[in-house]
């Protein structure tokens, strides 16, 4: 099955910093999403990008599908933004079955 | 609130047991999903349902037996589970393949 690797397993940023997280994956795919989850477990959709760039408020991602990539930046932190953030993918041709990284586990300190 | 409502929030039961998880969506899609998620492992896709037909059985043990009587409910009936299956349990939906899933906000079972 289609392998998705995410990095940094672990981050720790001053409230104000900026950050990148990737997504790595081995297959041609036509949905990628990255999710934020809360620490009550809540999974929050934040993308939906098989391809492109798109911005919300602090948050913005980019997926360069042709070098299998995704990157999600995060910029001016807040506390409430820690959490896991994952990046899940379904394979082209592959149905309805969105398969998941192991996340980056995400703590905003004061 | 996501859209994707799942109860009970908490659920602890015993091997011998019989329970049931619910969830329900009003957003209009047709697509429903149950994942597991277990403690440092990514989450797993058990089942998939797609206008009310399941299209995908991840490989689950038969201790776990999913139904969805239309497109905006979805069970998970459990019996004779095994320790090992306590974990957060999230039901997800989306509109087939296009576009993004929503996930409810999950059943944290425990089997004692």
């Amino acid at each position: 099955g289609i392998q998705v690797e995410q990095s940094p397993p672990d981050l720790i940023l001053q409230e104000g910093a900026n950050s990148t997280l990737r997504c790595n994956f081995s297959d041609s795919v036509n949905n990628l999403q990255w999710f934020h989850q809360n620490p009550w477990g809540q999974l929050i959709n934040l993308f939906y990008i098989p391809s492109g760039t798109k911005q919300n408020g602090r948050l913005s991602a980019t997926t360069v599908a042709t070098e299998r990539y995704s990157l999600l930046y995060i910029s001016s932190s807040q506390t409430t933004d820690s959490g896991v953030y994952f990046c899940a993918v379904e394979v082209t041709g592959g149905g309805n079955k969105l398969t998941f990284g192991t996340g980056t586990q995400l703590k905003v300190e004061l | 609130e996501t859209g994707v409502t799942q109860t009970p929030r908490h659920l602890v039961m015993g091997m011998t047991n019989k329970k049931s998880l619910k969830c329900e969506q009003h957003l209009g899609h047709n697509a429903m999903y149950w994942y597991k998620q277990s403690a440092k492992k990514p989450l797993e896709l058990m089942f998939v349902y797609s206008l009310e037909e399941r299209v995908e059985n991840n490989s689950v043990p038969s201790r776990f037996s999913p139904e969805c009587p239309n497109s905006s409910h979805l069970f998970l009936h459990l019996h004779t589970l095994q320790p090992e299956d306590s974990a957060l349990y999230l039901c997800a939906s989306s509109h087939d393949q296009k576009g993004g899933y929503t996930f409810g906000s999950g059943t944290r079972l425990t089997v004692v």
